[in-house]
């Protein structure tokens, strides 16, 4: 069992590049959803879907975006990376609504932006 | 706007002492809490959901608590063991289609 699965485990980027992070599951489940944890911060929510062709805003969505073709991948891109954006992000899924069922997390993508 | 509490931000005990986390919330109009345990350098795992028309949810030798009057949950970690440390977060959901609500942890250390 697969699970929730993200790509890469670690990145480092220079100012002002940009790249995709990914991540997918292969529980069929509808909501999908992005985060990122900062020591002191606790988690804070990127984007978030509750199905194939709809996306949503957090907490903090400035910088990302986001899209979803398919139920099984919910890709972040980051645009323009930035210092700020060195993180750990989080994907996470789960079989039906935003919070009505267990919440699933990937094994977290570790991002140093120099 | 829901906010999420954990106090102490960390907590160390001795192997085999009967521990309690402390998780409280602002609003009490709530669907669900639910905690979760992270291993350092690793994702969230789910350990308990309490519903809230649920009182407390049991698995193992953690039970979790809900007050929602009160706005506070409690996990319960009996005969506390070396691997249970960890970070521990409870996260409430304001409805079932809107994104939980996450407190910042409280990191235990069970010393041998």
């Amino acid at each position: 069992n697969a699970g929730v699965t993200q790509t890469p485990k670690f990145q480092v980027l220079k100012t002002g590049q940009s790249m995709t992070l990914q991540c997918a599951q292969d529980m069929n489940h509808e909501y999908m959803s992005w985060y990122r944890q900062d020591p002191g911060m606790g988690l804070r929510l990127i984007h978030y879907s509750v199905g194939a062709g709809i996306t949503d805003q957090g907490e903090v969505p400035n910088g990302y975006n986001v899209s979803r073709s398919t139920t099984e991948d919910f890709p972040l891109r980051l645009l323009s990376a930035a210092p700020s954006q060195t993180s750990v992000y989080f994907c996470a899924s789960s079989w039906v609504g935003a919070s009505a069922g267990e919440l699933f997390f990937g094994e977290g993508s570790r991002l140093t932006v120099l | 706007k829901q906010e999420v509490t954990q106090i102490p931000a960390a907590l160390s005990v001795p192997e085999g002492e009967n521990l309690v986390l402390n998780c409280s919330f602002t609003d009490s109009a709530i669907y669900n809490l639910q905690w979760f345990r992270q291993d350092p350098g690793k994702g969230l795992t789910s350990l308990l959901l309490i519903q809230s028309s649920q009182r407390e949810q049991t698995s193992g030798r953690l039970n979790a608590s809900l007050d929602k009057s009160s706005g506070r949950s409690t996990l319960y970690i009996a005969a506390s063991q070396p691997g249970d440390s960890a970070t521990y977060l409870c996260a409430v959901a304001p409805s079932g289609n809107t994104p939980l609500v996450f407190g910042k942890g409280t990191r235990l250390s069970v010393i041998a």
